[in-house]
């Protein structure tokens, strides 16, 4: 059975930086690619990056420079890393995971992280 | 970045009925980068159908999809009360990833 786990901060002052790490219990960690997705009620669900098994990263252009996705496969996890928070990056964090190919949707998703950027 | 625009917002229905959710993409697309997902309150988004009609695992045969091109459709037949819930569609044809922005299927 396939979990993903995220753990974190889920409060953050106005310019601090988020940091998220989902670890994957279950499974392979290789022929993957582990994505980073937010839920807000405005913008409903963005999805922030991804990074295959190898460090192999692309990134949501609305949020690219302040975005990093890193990956430690000897762990079996990865980790969200977002710069200079502001009230807008307040949302449901999740982690999920999409098989390598074309045509995969996102099979597994983490449990959620809520965040919270208050001064 | 494509934009896929769900329709309607939300519907109210009794168990027992049937329904069908639309999904319009800004881009045509391959029914095989479309997927549609659950979401029911504190919960993650699950994975019901992707590609043509597959549908994931666990999921019932209840739960269908269709389309093409830039229309793409969720039917479900006959509502149990655990589908009522907020329904999401996805394209990973072309980056960044976009989802809509859901239709809420509420009881009656």
């Amino acid at each position: 059975q396939v979990q993903l786990q995220q753990r974190g901060a889920g409060r953050l002052k106005p310019s601090e930086t988020l940091s998220l790490t989902c670890a994957v219990y279950g499974g392979s960690f290789s022929g993957y690619y582990w994505s980073w997705i937010r839920q807000t009620p405005g913008k409903g669900l963005e999805w922030i990056g991804e990074s295959n098994h190898v460090g192999g990263t692309r990134y949501n252009p609305s949020l690219e420079s302040r975005v990093t996705i890193s990956v430690d496969a000897s762990r079996s996890q990865f980790s969200l890393r977002l710069s200079f928070v502001t009230a807008a990056d307040m949302a449901v964090y999740y982690c999920a995971r999409q098989l390598v190919g074309a045509n995969n949707p996102f099979d597994y998703w983490g449990q959620g992280t809520m965040v919270t950027v208050s001064s | 970045e494509v934009v896929l625009t769900q329709s309607p917002g939300t519907l109210s229905l009794s168990p027992g009925d049937s329904v069908t959710l639309s999904c319009r993409s800004s881009q045509s697309f391959s029914v095989n980068y479309f997927a549609w997902y659950q979401q029911k309150p504190g919960q993650a988004p699950r994975l019901l159908i992707y590609g043509a009609s597959s549908r994931a695992t666990g999921v019932p045969d209840r739960f269908s999809g269709s389309g093409s091109g830039t229309d793409f459709t969720l039917t479900i037949s006959r509502l149990e009360p655990e589908d009522f819930a907020v329904y999401y569609c996805q394209q990973f044809g072309s980056a960044p990833w976009t989802f809509g922005q859901g239709t809420k299927v509420e009881i009656k």
